[in-house]
């Protein structure tokens, strides 16, 4: 079946070093995809998105990048700080119409460390 | 309010109780959704409402689960005679609406543990 996974489940990173984070991705129509970051006991927090037209995204100190060739979907990470400790998730719609975009499938998650 | 609020925070019950969550969208967010987390896991999709009704029920994971939602805010989700797989992080989440890419925003999360 459909399925969005993670390369990696754990990843310690040197504060002040960029990190990347990667996820796979197995559902060829899926046309948005997210990043969530959830910290202990809180929900997940969304960090930045991106829709299938686009290669690349920037938000503040993170950038996605999305290769649609090999169904593949990335967020870094840079300048990391202390507060960048959390596990990241990422998530593509996997909605049917007419609706589209009304429900995600999240991967297992990153957990990212960050060493002082 | 500010953002999505989900109580109780914790809720610790005996199998085979019922146990009613409750979830508070953000004002105005017309979708809404519920989501289950086992510990270290991902999110896996349960139900989601567009206003009052629920056209995808299909993650739900037994006919013990249920979910209502009432004049398109407060949504509570049901689950009855509880067993202990059914411990885990309950995640709520409100979006705007289901037109367009806008984010689904996420409450805290109800914490249940079947003893």
């Amino acid at each position: 079946g459909e399925s969005v996974g993670l390369h990696l489940p754990t990843l310690s990173v040197q504060e002040g070093d960029n990190s990347i984070i990667n996820c796979a991705y197995s559902n060829s129509a899926s046309d948005y995809f997210i990043w969530y970051k959830q910290e202990s006991g809180k929900g997940p927090q969304f960090i930045i998105d991106i829709r299938s037209n686009m290669d690349k995204r920037q938000g503040q100190r993170v950038t996605v990048l999305l290769n649609k060739t090999v169904k593949h979907l990335s967020l870094q990470i840079a300048a990391t700080q202390p507060g960048d400790s959390a596990v990241y998730f990422c998530a593509e719609n996997s909605g049917d119409p007419p609706f589209g975009n009304e429900k995600l499938t999240f991967g297992t998650g990153t957990r990212l460390t960050i060493i002082p | 309010g500010a953002g999505v609020s989900q109580s109780p925070s914790n809720k610790v019950t005996e199998k085979g109780k019922d146990v009613e969550l409750r979830c508070d969208p953000i004002s105005g967010h017309t979708a809404l959704y519920w989501y289950r987390q086992s510990l270290g896991q991902g999110l896996e999709f349960l139900i989601y409402f567009q206003g009052n009704s629920a056209p995808d029920k299909s993650g739900l994971p037994s006919d013990r689960f249920s979910a209502e939602r009432t004049g398109g805010s407060v949504s509570t989700l049901t689950i009855q005679r509880t067993q202990q797989e059914d411990s885990a992080v309950y995640l709520c989440a409100s979006r705007l609406s289901l037109l367009g890419a806008d984010t689904q925003y996420f409450g805290p999360g109800t914490r249940l543990t079947v003893l």
